[in-house]
């Protein structure tokens, strides 16, 4: 199995901030990488697919970027509704793999 | 708009078999765009896929549970369903089903609001 790992694992930061978090394949993975936000209770969101592909009604302020082994997930100004927890996934082989997630909390 | 929700027991004792359905709605599960899968989430813990089925019923699953696991479709009530076999304490979890995209980046594009299940002896 392809194994993701994200960092940092845990994130505080003030509304207004830029942060970006990492994913990292243990072997490359083209550009077949997905982000999700997840809240408490809540639906896991889809992002951004295939790196850098933005979803449907999910605000510029997010955006993906990498290929092969390393990819990042970037807000540019933090709003109050981005408090939650991040995931990537990757595509590439089966089975399909998650990172351990980076819980982005308000400082 | 398409939506996905899982039904089911909350409550399953230690070696019985835990059952799950997803109903779809606001759509068709029979497209060829997209498998449906399951994912689940252990309590502090992150997200595994347990496996997926296209609505022809070609099945895959993760090769950690593919022993324990069956997933089956049933295209005229637009639903599919989980089954895992006997169950320990390691599969409590959040239990979602989830659509996924065929083509493209092959992502968990909708996912049902989750349940959660809870297994003891």
């Amino acid at each position: 199995d392809i194994q993701m790992t994200q960092s940092p694992s845990s994130l505080s930061a003030s509304v207004g901030d830029r942060v970006t978090i990492s994913c990292r394949a243990s072997q490359t993975i083209s550009r077949y990488l997905n982000w999700y936000q997840h809240k408490p209770g809540k639906a896991p969101k889809l992002l951004i697919s295939a790196a850098f592909n933005l979803q449907g009604g999910v605000p510029s302020r997010f955006s993906g970027w990498g290929s092969e082994t390393d990819f990042t997930l970037t807000i540019s100004s933090l709003q109050p509704e981005d408090f939650a927890t991040y995931y990537c996934q990757q595509s590439a082989n089966s089975p399909p793999t998650f990172g351990q997630g980076t819980k982005l909390e308000i400082k | 708009q398409l939506q996905l929700q899982e039904s089911g027991p909350g409550l399953v004792k230690v070696s019985e078999t835990l059952s799950l359905t997803c109903s779809v709605s606001g759509g068709s599960i029979s497209s060829s765009s997209y498998y449906w899968g399951w994912i689940r989430q252990p309590p502090g813990k992150g997200l595994e896929w347990i496996g997926s089925i296209f609505f022809t019923g070609s099945t895959f699953y993760s090769p950690s549970l593919k022993s324990r696991v069956t997933i089956s479709v049933d295209t005229s009530k637009d639903q599919f369903s989980l089954r895992l076999t006997s169950v320990t304490a390691a599969d409590t979890a959040v239990y979602y089903c989830a659509r996924r995209q065929l083509g493209g980046g092959g992502a968990f594009d909708i996912w049902g609001q989750g349940t959660m299940v809870t297994v003891s002896s």
